[in-house]
């Protein structure tokens, strides 16, 4: 069954940091780079990055360069996004996506609450 | 970065009724390979969104025949030509030609 199976719900506090992990399956996984796309509580879509699953490029959304890094690890075929210093503004429902767009995860809740 | 304006905010529709969401890009999304990377999406209550549209026009598997999509450059619509009880949800249009991806502010589609 090709999927994404995400990681669960973060509750995290200010400053801290958050990795969230996306397992494919049901594909060939270096075929396709990873999208992160994240949504705030009522809100719309935001683009967080992108990480070629082949070789390991990256494109980071700027307003999150240098707080925000995608990794992937072919053995397990498993793309993760680590999210530093959060902020309040930073709860949201993080998703991961084919680069395709055409297979998404569930979404994984981080909550950044004192 | 390049801004996506989906208009209207919301539609109330009957069902069998015909539905139309329009989207305006402030750039050409046409690349020079001559594909034009605007898609459009659903995200269902509480779900993730699901890829309804690719390249402007093309369904993705799966995605009933009412669904259509059309446009260019800079103007996209879609429409839904008989709106079901299922097709509640918002919908979004995305660009993916210009880095940063960007996405519509969604059009909140509820039934009569």
């Amino acid at each position: 069954q090709v999927q994404l199976v995400q990681s669960g719900a973060e509750v995290k506090k200010p400053g801290a940091s958050v990795k969230v992990s996306c397992e494919a399956s049901g594909y060939t996984f270096a075929s396709y780079g990873i999208t992160w796309v994240r949504q705030a509580p009522g809100q719309g879509l935001e683009w967080m990055g992108w990480i070629s699953a082949y070789n390991g490029d990256t494109n980071y959304a700027q307003k999150l360069q240098g707080r925000v890094t995608l990794t992937t690890d072919t053995s397990t075929n498993t793309a993760y996004m680590e999210l530093r210093s959060l902020r309040s503004d930073d709860t949201a429902v993080y998703y991961c996506a084919r680069e395709s767009f055409d297979l998404w995860g569930r979404g994984t809740l981080v909550t950044v609450s004192s | 970065d390049v801004v996506m304006t989906q208009t209207p905010l919301s539609l109330s529709v009957t069902p069998g009724q015909p539905a139309s969401i329009s989207c305006r890009s402030s750039q050409s999304l046409l690349h020079s390979d001559g594909k034009t990377y605007l898609y459009w999406y659903l995200q269902k209550p509480g779900q993730s969104p699901q890829l309804l549209i690719y390249e402007v026009s093309s369904r993705f598997s799966g995605v009933p025949d009412r669904f259509s999509g059309s446009g260019s450059g800079t103007d996209f619509t879609l429409k839904i030509s008989r709106v079901e009880a299922e097709d509640v949800g918002v919908y979004y249009c995305m660009q993916g030609i210009h880095l940063p991806v960007t996405f519509g502010g969604g059009t909140k589609v509820e039934i009569k």
